[in-house]
């Protein structure tokens, strides 16, 4: 069965710094992945998706994610971390049978 | 605009209460899920549906109900069976090899 494993619950930065929540992922094919959003009280946005073209992948809000095949990792990051980017993310991977396998989820934290 | 609606946002039940959750896209995507959050846990699967008329449960299906009648639709019932309810529910919407849609949620209180 597939997996999925984010490293950290919590993760904390400070304004301006480089943002990384790490992604990795049990799967013998390559699969579609996804990382989402989630501020409180509300539903997921999705950020990005992998879906076998290119390796690095861009979203929104100026968030990245590189798939490494060999690391079987989907790590995303953020230059440079903004007040408005502290929410709840959450990684996930899709087989082929319309199931999404989801991480635990990672709070970020900004700190001023 | 397309996109799924839950209702309400906010739902309270009594003790031995049944409360019904609403789900509608308009997407026309022909999976649809069921998912409690509770604080630290994650997602959690509770049912999905992957055409009409046909359900299967997920992780944490005791205690809840659900239909599809219409590809639009997946309603979620919380029964009195269900004994610890207060929860933020989550529906999503998914095509194959596509990307998950989720509604806004609705924060289910027990009082």
């Amino acid at each position: 069965a597939q997996s999925v494993t984010q490293l950290g619950s919590h993760v904390s930065v400070s304004e301006g710094a480089l943002v990384l929540l790490r992604c990795n992922y049990s799967s013998s094919v390559p699969p579609y992945l996804f990382w989402y959003v989630q501020y409180p009280n509300q539903g997921l946005q999705l950020l990005l998706k992998y879906t076998s073209a290119a390796t690095l992948v861009k979203g929104i809000n100026g968030f990245e994610a590189e798939f490494k095949k060999s690391e079987t990792s989907f790590h995303l990051t953020k230059p440079s971390a903004h007040m408005s980017d502290a929410a709840e993310y959450f990684c996930a991977v899709s087989d082929s049978n319309y199931q999404l396998i989801w991480g635990a989820g990672t709070k970020l934290i900004i700190k001023p | 605009d397309g996109g799924i609606t839950q209702s309400p946002k906010y739902l309270f039940r009594k003790e031995g209460q049944n409360v019904t959750l609403s789900c509608e896209q308009n997407l026309n995507h022909d999976a649809m899920y069921w998912y409690r959050q509770d604080p630290g846990q994650g997602l959690r699967l509770i049912y999905y549906s992957q055409i009409v008329n046909d359900f299967q449960k997920g992780d944490i299906a005791e205690g809840y109900s659900v239909s599809r009648e219409k590809k639009e639709s997946f309603p979620l019932t919380v029964t009195s069976a269900q004994k610890n309810p207060t929860a933020f529910y989550l529906c999503a919407s998914i095509q194959a090899n596509t990307e998950a849609f989720f509604g806004q949620g609705t924060r289910l209180t027990v009082v």
